[in-house]
């Protein structure tokens, strides 16, 4: 089975610009989870998904961050417009909730 | 919101030592998660462990509800097994879905 998918796995771009991160959950997943990892903070839980619905989105920084789940097998989380602080790796994970959590590998965000 | 604390923040390791590390949480749990972050950055599910003790290979963890803590066990550690290894927890209250995760222990296995 394919694991979570993430693209792009490595991302640079400049300041002001919309950066989109997108995520394939494993198939019959029915929980999905943006997380963001950085030095200072370790991993922060941005946004969950359950059956496609945005269930907690506290975790979301500000405005300029957005998530969707438009279908059980893909996701996305926008940041518009981007700043240098936003910089960090960020992991989509999917579970049969409340069970297991698989993590995809992350995609790196560079904000320049 | 539920605290998780995990201890010791570091270890340095001879290959073949084993290790124990721990996890407490402030208030009761339905979910508990045992995760290692590999040197590459790549997350990998040990244990779901809310309650009991699992055994995986070299690795077993067991988690006392009751007492609000758990405990991973690395036995003859190799250098694979190197990285940080993060205890993640979803209280009873509140998001059920918020899996909060504790600092992590950073594990060093020397050869």
């Amino acid at each position: 089975d394919a694991g979570v998918i993430q693209s792009p796995r490595h991302e640079v771009t400049e300041m002001g610009q919309e950066v989109t991160l997108r995520c394939k959950p494993i198939s019959g997943h029915n929980s999905l989870f943006w997380y963001r990892q950085t030095m200072m903070r370790g991993l922060e839980l941005l946004i969950y998904f359950n059956n496609n619905v945005p269930i907690d989105d506290s975790g979301m920084p500000e405005d300029r961050f957005s998530a969707k789940m438009p279908n059980a097998s893909f996701s996305t989380l926008k940041i518009q417009p981007s700043e240098p602080r936003d910089s960090a790796v960020y992991f989509c994970a999917s579970s049969f909730f409340p069970g297991e959590l698989f993590f995809g590998e992350g995609s790196r965000l560079t904000v320049l | 919101g539920i605290q998780v604390e995990q201890s010791p923040p570091d270890l340095i390791l001879q290959e073949g030592a084993n290790s124990t590390l721990r996890c407490n949480f402030s208030d009761s749990v339905n979910n508990l998660q045992w995760f290692h972050q590999n040197p590459w950055g790549q997350l990998i599910n040990l244990f779901y462990i809310p309650s009991g003790t699992k055994q995986n290979g070299r690795l077993s963890a067991t988690t006392v509800a009751t007492e609000r803590y758990s405990l991973l066990y690395i036995s003859s550690s190799q250098t694979t097994d190197s990285g940080v290894y993060f205890c993640a927890v979803d209280g009873y209250g509140g998001s059920q879905g918020n899996l909060i995760f504790g600092k992590g222990t950073k594990l060093s296995v020397k050869p």
